[in-house]
């Protein structure tokens, strides 16, 4: 499969659960994002890896956690979450980072919280 | 940090008409900035891009204006056309960082 995929599509989780989002990109590229769409603030940034290293961490809460083993694989640990964490979460990736480089978007995780 | 306005939020034109979307962003010091189409349903995709040196960026049927000393940049589709129905994202790259500060959106009907 090519581009940007995600997995699950679709995920219902309790308060109490622990449950992870993965991404896997077969562009060769070096840089992985994950955003977070919801009604209220749409394509918010979360998290930024550039070669596996974290770089950037847009103030999210601890109950979500990246991790990052290789430049093609993301995941994003999920526990403790809120009904307003309720959103589609997107992964994308880049050839490099800087802001200066196309972003190619996955079909995103539609997570309902409840 | 980086905050990026767009508007209108909704934008109802006729087919063959002209669209235009504004984004103003804070940052002086930003460098790149994009427009991501997300189509119902779709993830979203890049369309047209303008870097700081540049003024204007035309392709086919939309083009992309920068205006550095009042921050502000505008995406503009001509000869509007049914299938350009959808979401229209600005975003701005704040200098030296990893980070892309997207607008809020804009939603464009285009009515046959």
């Amino acid at each position: 499969e090519t581009g940007v995929t995600q997995t699950p599509r679709h995920l219902v989780m309790g308060m109490t659960n622990k449950k992870s989002l993965k991404c896997e990109q077969h562009l060769g590229h070096n840089a992985m994002y994950w955003y977070k769409q919801s009604a209220k603030k749409p394509l918010e940034l979360m998290f930024v890896y550039n070669f596996k290293e974290q770089t950037e961490n847009n103030s999210v809460p601890s109950r979500f956690s990246p991790e990052c083993p290789n430049s093609s694989h993301l995941f994003l640990h999920l526990h403790t979450l809120q009904p307003e964490d309720s959103a589609l979460y997107l992964c994308a990736s880049s050839q490099g980072t800087g802001g200066n480089y196309e972003q190619y978007f996955g079909p995103g995780t539609r997570l309902t919280v409840t | 940090g980086e905050n990026v306005e767009q508007h209108p939020s909704t934008l109802s034109v006729q087919e063959g008409d002209s669209a235009v979307i504004k984004c103003t962003y804070s940052d002086s010091a930003s460098n790149y900035f994009p427009w991501y189409k997300q189509e119902l349903g779709k993830r979203p995709q890049l369309i047209i891009d303008i870097r700081s040196n540049v003024g204007e960026k035309k392709d086919q049927r939309i083009a992309v204006t920068l205006n550095k000393t009042a921050k502000h940049f505008s995406l503009h589709i001509t000869e509007t056309q049914p299938e350009d129905s959808a979401v229209y994202f600005c975003a701005a790259t704040p200098y030296n960082t990893d980070k892309l500060i997207f607008g809020t959106g804009t939603r464009l009907q285009v009515f046959p």
